[in-house]
């Protein structure tokens, strides 16, 4: 079992620039949750989505941030014109089902970084 | 407003020295508390505590849960310089999201 697999490892884009991060869940979880750590804190929940469908995007920027998990293909997060302070740690996680249950499992991450 | 707190934010002991991390929470819809150790990349799953005063032991790390007075506690003994980590509390709120802390970053001096 490959795990959470997230790619890219580390992105950097210029200011006004796209940026696209993907996870790939471990085999059998249908669940997928995005967070994001900004430099020496702890991690954010942005959005949680099984197949197709966004359930929870509370913790989603209202603007320029967009998340889907198509039915066939990884989980994607994308960031449109990202700015300075989008520079973070993008990790995302996967889960089975519905919780709780014994802790869901993180990918490496993506560090994006905004030049 | 959701928060879980972690105390202290920074610790530095010398190898073979006990430390203890604390975690507090004020959480709606309070499910479970889990703790991670984080070392440059992704948490490391450590503990998951779902009832008050039992405590879950791994080696030489241990946590405990206070449900009345909502906290937690993670210990480990005879600390190594790889135990030298950010070391994140967090609660399930709901079934399915994950409220962090801002994390205890321990370092292990030899």
């Amino acid at each position: 079992n490959a795990g959470v697999m997230q790619n890219p490892r580390h992105l950097v884009r210029r200011r006004g620039q796209e940026a696209r991060l993907r996870c790939s869940p471990m085999k059998g979880h249908s669940h997928v949750y995005w967070y994001r750590q900004l430099p020496e804190e702890g991690l954010k929940f942005m959005v949680y989505l099984q197949k197709e469908n966004i359930i929870d995007e509370s913790g989603m920027p209202k603007e320029r941030f967009s998340a889907e998990f198509p039915k066939e293909g990884p989980s994607i997060l994308r960031i449109q014109q990202v700015v300075r302070g989008d520079s973070a740690a993008y990790f995302c996680a996967s889960s089975p089902g519905q919780g709780p249950f014994d802790g869901y499992t993180f990918g490496s991450g993506t560090r994006l970084t905004v030049v | 407003e959701d928060k879980v707190v972690q105390s202290p934010l920074s610790l530095v002991v010398h190898e073979g020295d006990t430390v203890t991390l604390n975690c507090s929470y004020e959480v709606t819809n309070f499910r479970s508390l889990l703790w991670y150790k984080q070392e440059k990349k992704a948490p490391t799953f450590l503990f998951m505590l779902t009832s008050s005063g039992i405590e879950k032991k791994s080696g030489r790390l241990s946590s405990i849960l206070d449900k009345k007075e909502l906290f937690s506690i993670l210990n480990i003994t005879a600390t190594q310089t790889g135990d030298s980590a950010i070391y994140l509390c967090a609660v399930f709120e709901g079934a399915q999201k994950l409220v962090f802390g801002q994390g205890t970053r321990l370092t292990i001096n030899p």
